[in-house]
């Protein structure tokens, strides 16, 4: 069936440094690969997303990457600040009408 | 002028009670959907209305029965609340004609006691 694999499940890491997330999906027919921020007590907020005719989308200090060949899509967040501290979710849709989670990654910047 | 509101956003129950959570959107647009996150954060499909037609129902008990009134809406009852039925259960809504992203509601928190 379909699967998203996200890891790591906790990240921490030291302010300004980098930050990378890694999911793997199993369905080929998947197109698009959103990734959500979710705040504590809030729904999830779309950061990036990708469509599988990319490679590679940036936006400021947020970047994601995809190899489809590999079925591996990644998140990139350099230069981390506190506020970046989140549950982070990668995502993959081949039908418009649902999207298959990843477990999630508990993000931590440390000042 | 919120996107996607659900009411209510906290929801305490005893088991075999019967709920409703409401929701909203005012963005125009045509799909919207239910999704439950359980204790450890697992985000999973329940239900996806296009049009206020029932496109999926991802194996869900029926004692959840979702009801699109209009495109605008999408309310989720469910009957004969279990212990297992707790979790965040959040609406969200899309444009699917035009491929573009899924808004999330805040979130009902329910709790079956």
């Amino acid at each position: 069936g379909e699967n998203v694999e996200q890891h790591p499940s906790t990240l921490s890491v030291q302010e300004g440094d980098s930050a990378v997330i890694k999911c793997t999906y199993s369905d080929s027919a998947s197109n698009y690969f959103p990734w959500y921020k979710q705040e504590l007590g809030k729904g999830p907020q779309l950061i990036i997303d990708i469509r599988s005719n990319v490679g590679e989308k940036k936006d400021q200090r947020i970047a994601v990457t995809l190899n489809k060949t590999a079925k591996h899509f990644s998140l990139h967040i350099t230069e981390t600040q506190p506020e970046d501290s989140a549950v982070y979710f990668c995502a993959a849709s081949g039908s418009s009408y649902k999207l298959i989670f990843g477990s999630g990654t508990r993000l931590l910047v440390r000042p | 002028d919120t996107a996607v509101s659900q009411t209510p956003k906290y929801l305490v129950t005893q088991m075999g009670n019967d709920k409703s959570i409401k929701c909203e959107q005012n963005l125009g647009h045509d799909t919207m959907y239910w999704y439950k996150q359980d204790s450890k954060k697992f985000l999973k499909i329940m239900f996806s209305y296009n049009n206020k037609e029932l496109i999926i129902n991802e194996t869900v008990p029926n004692r959840f029965s979702p009801k699109s009134p209009d495109k605008a809406h999408l309310n989720l009852h469910i009957n004969s609340l279990e212990l297992g039925d707790s979790a965040v259960y959040f609406c969200a809504s899309s444009q699917v004609d035009r491929g573009t992203e899924a808004f999330f509601g805040q979130g009902t928190r329910l709790t079956v006691v």
